[in-house]
Parts: structure tokens; C-alpha cells; sequence
């Protein structure tokens, strides 16, 4: 049973441009949530998808969007990007509370 | 509100001793509470967590923690050190339905041989 796969793995992008990072959750997971890892500092809170809805957000800009699809998986959109983006960038899936709430590997995006 | 402090961004310890890493939070709810490892290039994984029931909880590779209402705590242990621990741990806290993590901003556990 795969877990939680992101991608890619790694990415880099020039100041101004947009990027699209991808998640698909566990299997028999509903919900999708995205964070941002600086380099040095523990994971922040972007926002959270259920049900293709933006449940909750965090505090970040606008240029952060996302999307959830039927089947759950979900996107990451970040636009006009400043140098200040680069960080890993995690997804977590959950579900029912029992079935816990298990985190990606990453994308690891380089903004110069 | 929640939030989550860890105290100490580096701990060095000799192989085969304690390993001790401070965690205290802060929640408006009743917490649940993660710790989390990170090897270097890679996401997180799940060390043990804390929901309800019993306070003293057990995690993969021998580590635990304890839940101290009283004290606000969640310090992570383990009895005797192995050079394979090295990496960044991080604790987190959420509420019961998962919304949202806080998760501190990391220790840095250095084994020495």
C-alpha cells in the first residue's frame, strides 16, 4: 500500500515564475494538507483540502493556491515566486482520525 | 491557539547514553501530540504519538515520551543512544480532527562514537 507520493522530487524555478507541485494521498485518505519547510525551521502550515474545498488556511499569501480533485489527490500553486519561496514542501494526508495522518517525502523547490 | 517549543536546537550525546529532547506546547483544546524524525534530504516520520489514553506512549526505536498535563510536556527519551539516531526531530501538536500541526522548530541530536 503506497503512501503518500509527491511530486517531484526536486525543482528549480527563476523569481517570477509559477510553479504546480502534485500529491496523491494514501489510499483511503480524503483529506490533503500542504506545508512549507524553510531551511533550519520546522514545517508551516499552508492550508487544507477536503471534500475539493479549502478548509483551512494558514498564513500565506495569496500567490499560494491549491486544488483537490475527485479521486483526492491534490495540487500546489504558488506564483510570482520570490527567492523567499525556496523551502521542502510536504503533504500530508488523513482521513478518519484512527487512520492517523502520514506525510510525503517532499518536493524540494529552489527559487533563484 | 496552539503552539509548540523545543527546547535546545542542537543536543549532542555519546553512543549508548540517554537521549533526552525537550518538548513543551501550548493548546486552547485538548492536544494530541506527535514527535516526528527527519533525515537529512527527506520528509518526516512518525516517531510515536500521544491522543488519549495512556500518557507514557511508545515509538519506534525505542524511543518514548510522556504526556504531563501539568507541566505542559511531551519530552522525548531514549534509554541508550545508537549513531543511527542522528537527524532533526521535530514535535508537533494538533486538536483531535487533524486540522492543522504546529510543529516546533526542530533539535538537532548529534551521537558521538
Amino acid at each position: 500500500d503506497a503512501g503518500v507520493t509527491q511530486s517531484p522530487t526536486h525543482l528549480i524555478k527563476t523569481r517570477g515564475q509559477q510553479v504546480t507541485l502534485r500529491c496523491s494521498p494514501k489510499s483511503g485518505h480524503d483529506t490533503v494538507s500542504w506545508y512549507q519547510q524553510a531551511l533550519g525551521q520546522g514545517p508551516q502550515f499552508i492550508f487544507q483540502y477536503y471534500e475539493e474545498e479549502e478548509r483551512q488556511r494558514g498564513n500565506f499569501p495569496d500567490r499560494f493556491s491549491g486544488h483537490q480533485f475527485p479521486n483526492y489527490s491534490s495540487e500546489l500553486n504558488v506564483n510570482a515566486l520570490l527567492l523567499g519561496d525556496s523551502a521542502l514542501y510536504l503533504c500530508a494526508s488523513s482521513g478518519q482520525v484512527a487512520y492517523g495522518y502520514t506525510f510525503g517525502s517532499g518536493t524540494r523547490l529552489t527559487v533563484v | 491557539a496552539q503552539s509548540v517549543t523545543q527546547l535546545g536546537s542542537h543536543v549532542s550525546v555519546s553512543e549508548g547514553a540517554l537521549v533526552l529532547l525537550r518538548c513543551n506546547y501550548s493548546s486552547s483544546v485538548p492536544p494530541y501530540l506527535f514527535w516526528y524524525v527527519q533525515y537529512p534530504n527527506q520528509g518526516l516520520q512518525l516517531l510515536l504519538k500521544y491522543t488519549t489514553g495512556a500518557t507514557l506512549v511508545k515509538g519506534i526505536n525505542g524511543f518514548e515520551a510522556e504526556f504531563k498535563k501539568s507541566e505542559t510536556s511531551f519530552h522525548l527519551t531514549k534509554p541508550s543512544a545508537h549513531m543511527s539516531d542522528a537527524a532533526e526531530y521535530f514535535c508537533a501538536v494538533t486538536g483531535y480532527n487533524f486540522n492543522k500541526f504546529y510543529f516546533g522548530s526542530g533539535t538537532k541530536l548529534n551521537v558521538k562514537p
